[in-house]
């Protein structure tokens, strides 16, 4: 298995403009979770979906962020619009089972530079 | 107070050495426990789990102690390729709920 997808790796954008973050999950696997990690703050869970629900969104900052799960083999990550703040590596992770918190598999993250 | 704590570190050890770190949890019904290691610009991936009676993969020792409220990751004959950072995860008692510990950071040395 080709492990979790993300795309793009790396991304620089201005303020203000929209970005959009791809994740593709492990095929099979039923959860997916997006997070955020920066020095200061550590990593963040923004959002998890279950069988491509919303299940707890608590972690997303603000509106500017939205997440999509249109099928099981692709989500995505907005923000709009972009600021500096929101500089970060956002990393998406996907798992299996009823202990779906428990083996997550990570996918190696976007890096987002926002000017 | 934060779910989670741990001590950044750097924990700097020359190889050979043994290593401990804990991580405290708030929350006394906490279910879950577990260690993930994450590289340098890399992911994070999981480590090992961490049992009530606690468990060991190889060099790895993990440990749980609920009166305490902490959880211990033990590493014996530390190897270079141990640099990392380690991070723990606790659920919560109903599993709808885990956190991220802001990681531990190793450095074995030659």
């Amino acid at each position: 298995d080709a492990g979790v997808i993300q795309s793009p790796r790396h991304e620089v954008t201005e303020m203000g403009q929209e970005v959009t973050l791809r994740c593709k999950p492990i095929s099979g696997h039923d959860y997916l979770f997006w997070y955020r990690q920066t020095m200061m703050r550590g990593l963040e869970l923004l959002i998890y979906f279950n069988n491509n629900v919303p299940i707890d969104d608590s972690g997303m900052p603000e509106d500017r962020f939205s997440a999509k799960m249109p099928n099981a083999s692709f989500s995505t990550l907005k923000i709009q619009p972009s600021e500096p703040r929101d500089s970060a590596v956002y990393f998406c992770a996907s798992s299996f089972g009823t202990s779906g918190f428990t083996n997550q598999y990570f996918g190696p993250g976007t890096r987002l530079t926002v000017t | 107070r934060k779910e989670v704590e741990q001590d950044p570190g750097p924990f700097n050890v020359p190889e050979g050495a043994t290593v401990a770190f804990n991580c405290t949890y708030s929350n006394s019904a906490s279910q879950s426990f577990f260690w993930y290691r994450q590289d340098c610009r890399k992911e994070p991936k999981l480590l090992m789990s961490v049992y009530s009676s606690g468990n060991e993969d190889g060099r790895f020792t993990a440990q749980l102690n609920r009166a305490s409220q902490y959880i211990s990751l033990l590493i014996r004959d530390s190897k270079l390729s141990d640099s990392a950072t380690y991070l723990c995860v606790v659920t919560s008692h109903n599993f709808n709920k885990f956190y991220f510990g802001s990681g531990t950071k190793l450095n074995v040395k030659p």
